[in-house]
């Protein structure tokens, strides 16, 4: 098993362009999740999907947009990307969110800088 | 007063010594508490979890939760230079068990 694999891996974009930040789990695990870590902030959570066919907002959604693809897929979208975007974001999964001993799985990152 | 919160560290500790985490949380309502590590460049990976308090132990690492003074530390003994790494501390949203709020971490340094 390959658990969360995340696409690319690194990505260097300039101010006002898009991209899409791929996701897959092999887990059969329902929820997914995207993160950003920034320097001395901790994880702090973009948005998440419960379950297939459901996502919502999180902590800092502004600028993002996602897409639960089918339940192994979860993608992250940048519309028109800023230097404050500029952070290293992580795709998780579990497999009963909001259960008190739910272990989230965290894919391997992506490295994005925004010029 | 920041959700959850630890000291960014570093903690430089001997090999062979106890290395000691804390983490405060603000919400009294928080029923689960969540110790993951963080390899540099790495992504986290689960070490534990509890929600009963007292002490959980598991190899090495002992998870210690005391709700009236709302803390939870880490306790990893015979420290060794493998566990050098930064030590995050999340506890689920009130607002959602679907959010976790995440410390900003504690990097931890075991000098051999």
């Amino acid at each position: 098993n390959a658990g969360v694999t995340q696409t690319p891996k690194f990505q260097v974009l300039k101010t006002g362009q898009s991209m899409t930040l791929q996701c897959a789990q092999d887990m059969n695990h329902n929820s997914m999740y995207w993160y950003r870590q920034d320097p001395g902030m901790g994880l702090r959570l973009i948005y998440y999907s419960a379950s297939e066919g459901t996502t919502d907002k999180g902590e800092v959604p502004n600028g993002y947009n996602v897409s639960r693809l089918n339940k192994r897929e979860f993608s992250l979208r940048l519309e028109s990307a800023a230097p404050s975007q500029t952070s290293v974001y992580f795709c998780a999964s579990s497999e009963s969110a909001g259960g008190l001993s739910d272990e989230q799985f965290f894919g391997p990152g992506t490295r994005l800088t925004v010029l | 007063q920041k959700e959850v919160e630890q000291n960014s560290g570093p903690l430089s500790v001997p090999e062979g010594a106890i290395a000691s985490l804390n983490c405060t949380y603000s919400d009294r309502g928080s029923q689960s508490f969540f110790w993951y590590r963080q390899y540099s460049g790495k992504s986290p990976e689960l070490i534990m979890f509890i929600y009963s308090n007292g002490d959980k132990e598991d190899g090495r690492f002992t998870a210690q939760l005391n709700k009236a003074s709302q803390y939870v530390s880490l306790l990893i003994r015979d420290s060794q230079p493998s566990d050098s790494a930064t030590y995050l501390c999340a506890v689920p949203s009130r607002d959602s068990n679907y959010q976790l709020i995440w410390g900003a971490g504690t990097k931890l340094i075991i000098k051999p």
